[in-house]
């Protein structure tokens, strides 16, 4: 069974027009995770919420923000496209350290911009 | 943040053990090392996870140097499944940075 669920798996928007990426988690994890991964790179971690609190990367750009309205949901808006954003983004939960625990991955959506 | 050090590619052939290197000289004692893997267009999927001592799980084994400043990822018998990218990271707070990874390419 699916414990992180990313929709849609594939997106595509149009330059400079607001979109946002969902995930979900069954795993009633504290923590969860966006990463950005562009082709033939590693993923890059954006931003994480540890419960309510949120912790952006300091270089993580401005266009992209994040809710988390429950512990369940978390979501990734980019509030202008541009074709370099362009990229796989991963969505990840984890229990917090000192639990022992993994990471939790989900499929990731590709977003195209056109 | 720790970061870690692994080979940009290695190749193995099927049924062969495969030992997938990884240098992190600046853990610290409380970081875990963790290996994940990613297979093309999905996320990455755990592998396994260890603080000091060795440890086997179904999937592979992972040796940890004495010192903690390396770690080597065993694959016992690699097949044609296992060809994905391997990522060392490591853990200490709550985030989880990707290095470069290793891609293992298994030749049939």
């Amino acid at each position: 069974d699916a414990m992180v669920i990313q929709n849609p798996r594939y997106q595509v928007t149009q330059f400079g027009k607001p979109v946002t990426l969902s995930c979900s988690q069954t795993l009633n994890h504290n923590v969860m995770y966006w990463y950005q991964q562009k082709s033939s790179q590693a993923p890059k971690l954006l931003f994480h919420y540890y419960d309510k609190d949120f912790n952006n990367e300091a270089d993580t750009p401005d266009n992209f923000q994040s809710r988390r309205p429950n512990t369940s949901f978390c979501f990734l808006d980019i509030r202008s496209p541009g074709l370099g954003d362009a990229a796989m983004y991963l969505c990840a939960t984890s229990a917090p350290p000192g639990h022992n625990t993994e990471a939790f991955f989900g499929q990731g959506t590709r977003l195209t911009v056109v | 943040d720790a970061k870690t050090t692994q080979p940009n590619s290695m190749e193995s052939n099927e049924e062969e053990p495969v030992h997938l290197p990884c240098n992190h000289s600046t853990i610290s004692g409380t970081d875990y090392i963790h290996w994940y893997r990613q297979l093309p267009s999905q996320g990455p999927e755990y592998v396994i996870h260890g603080l000091t001592s060795n440890v086997n799980n179904r999937m592979a084994s992972l040796a940890i140097a004495e010192d903690r400043k390396s770690s080597t990822l065993i694959l016992h018998r690699a097949t044609l499944r296992d060809a994905a990218v391997y990522y060392c990271i490591l853990r200490g707070s709550n985030q989880f940075y990707f290095g470069t990874g290793t891609s293992l390419t298994v030749i049939p």
